[in-house]
């Protein structure tokens, strides 16, 4: 089945440290892939939708300049965490979908565990 | 934003019971997922279904969708310890999707 790759899985960085996370598609090509920000005990929200070959489009009051999306292609996004700090400190999650396919549901990464010291 | 609302908030039931939660929305859909949540992973898609569904199974798992009452649940049958989990919906068709609070479900052995 559809596998989406997230890396690192977590991350353990001082303030003020610049933070990468991966999402890949391993076996699907993903126009659109979408990242989600998860406090403990919540549910996911929504930050932004990567577009391939275009800019992001950011939820109402996710800081574009803060959280940097790339989506550079079909089967790769990356967010990263400027100047991190402890406030960022997040559970994020990725999740794309086949492009080829409609109705379809998406695929989840395995999330990355952000903890700025 | 939050599309709806999904209950109970958490559910604890023994092994070998059913455990039922319920989602509800508020605009059209074209379809509405299920997803569960181990704890500290990301999530696993369960069953999606269509607006033109009633009803679907899978494996232990029964889906019902009410879309005159903008509603779903969730039934998992003969519960195991490995259920336990959070557990989302989810609508937004092809595009974003919008997810509700989660149920947590407990299964004690």
């Amino acid at each position: 089945g559809a596998v989406v790759s997230q890396h690192p899985s977590w991350v353990i960085c001082k303030s003020g440290t610049s933070v990468k996370i991966e999402c890949r598609s391993l076996d699907f090509q993903a126009t659109t892939m979408f990242w989600y920000r998860q406090f403990p005990k919540q549910s996911l929200m929504l930050m932004a939708t990567s577009n391939e070959g275009s800019k992001a489009t950011y939820e109402q009051g996710v800081e574009k300049d803060k959280f940097l999306i790339n989506h550079a292609s079909l089967t790769l996004s990356t967010l990263t965490v400027t100047s991190a700090h402890p406030e960022d400190s997040s559970f994020y999650i990725c999740s794309a979908r086949d492009t080829g396919l409609s109705n379809q549901p998406q695929h989840f990464g395995d999330g990355t565990r952000l903890s700025i010291l | 934003s939050q599309q709806g609302e999904e209950d109970p908030q958490a559910l604890s039931i023994q092994e070998g019971e059913n455990a039922t939660m319920n989602c509800s929305y508020k605009t059209s859909i074209n379809n509405l997922q299920w997803y569960r949540q181990n704890s500290g992973r990301g999530l696993v898609h369960l069953i999606l279904i269509r607006s033109n569904e009633r009803e679907k199974h899978s494996g232990r798992l029964r889906v019902t969708l009410d879309t005159s009452k903008k509603s779903s649940s969730l039934l998992i049958t003969a519960s195991r310890a490995a259920d336990t989990a959070s557990y989302f919906c989810a609508t937004g068709g092809d595009y974003k999707l919008s997810f509700g609070a989660g149920t947590t479900v407990t299964v004690r052995a």
